[in-house]
């Protein structure tokens, strides 16, 4: 499949461990956020989403945090597996602008066994 | 649900020639969109669609055209292929009213030689 992002920022992590990617995102106007995973040859898969009045939203292994005050996001893996092994996105949501989603440029996890 | 669909899944043209991307989805969501990704870089918004007869540009719109003659369909055209329109191209819906959950269709990679 297509090797997308090979100059990514990359995180290598120990399977089991935890993983936390983190994001910055630019809008302060922004009103929801979504992590989204990419496997190799794929499209984006959604994984997570949070609205802007919220702080933490935890989901199945993962939990999104989210810093209005510095406007940063963090999804945290919980126990990480090989299957987690993608690139990560995340998006911002700006209702104000028609609903456009604007993507961060990812991060390449990548996990040893 | 086929959920979106892509065609073709790969593609080679010569510079100056034109051909058009197919998308479709069976979900009946309003909005569908087209982004374009390229190595080291998110995902980057070409044009998009709230609507069935309404189409709109994103960041990125300079040599393709869209149309949007149905809810389900979102061909994407390109009118004089340059390389620098070497990428993968992803097509994405969603409905409205609120949920902004994206489903990204697998994906066309265009290489322009």
């Amino acid at each position: 499949g297509e090797s997308v992002g090979l100059h990514l920022p990359t995180l290598s992590v120990q399977e089991g461990d935890n993983s936390i990617i983190n994001c910055a995102y630019s809008n302060s106007a922004s009103d929801y956020f979504i992590w989204y995973k990419q496997e190799s040859g794929k499209g984006p898969q959604f994984i997570i989403d949070i609205r802007s009045n919220m702080d933490k939203r935890q989901g199945q292994r993962v939990t999104v945090l989210l810093n209005k005050t510095v406007k940063h996001l963090s999804l945290q893996i919980a126990a990480t597996q090989p299957g987690d092994s993608a690139v990560y996105f995340c998006a911002e949501n700006n209702r104000a602008a028609g609903n456009k989603l604007t993507f961060g440029g990812g991060t390449r996890v990548l996990v040893k066994p | 649900n086929a959920g979106v669909t892509q065609t073709p899944k790969f593609q080679v043209l010569k510079t100056g020639q034109s051909m058009t991307l197919q998308c479709a989805q069976d979900m009946n969501h309003e909005y569908m969109s087209w982004y374009r990704q390229d190595p080291g870089m998110g995902l980057r918004l070409i044009h998009y669609s709230v609507g069935a007869g309404i189409t709109d540009q994103g960041e990125v719109p300079n040599g393709y055209n869209v149309s949007r003659s149905t809810t389900e369909d979102f061909p994407l055209r390109l009118l004089s292929a340059a390389p620098s329109q070497t990428s993968v191209y992803f097509c994405a819906s969603r409905g409205t009213g609120g949920v902004y959950e994206q489903y990204f269709g697998p994906g066309t990679r265009l290489t322009v030689t």
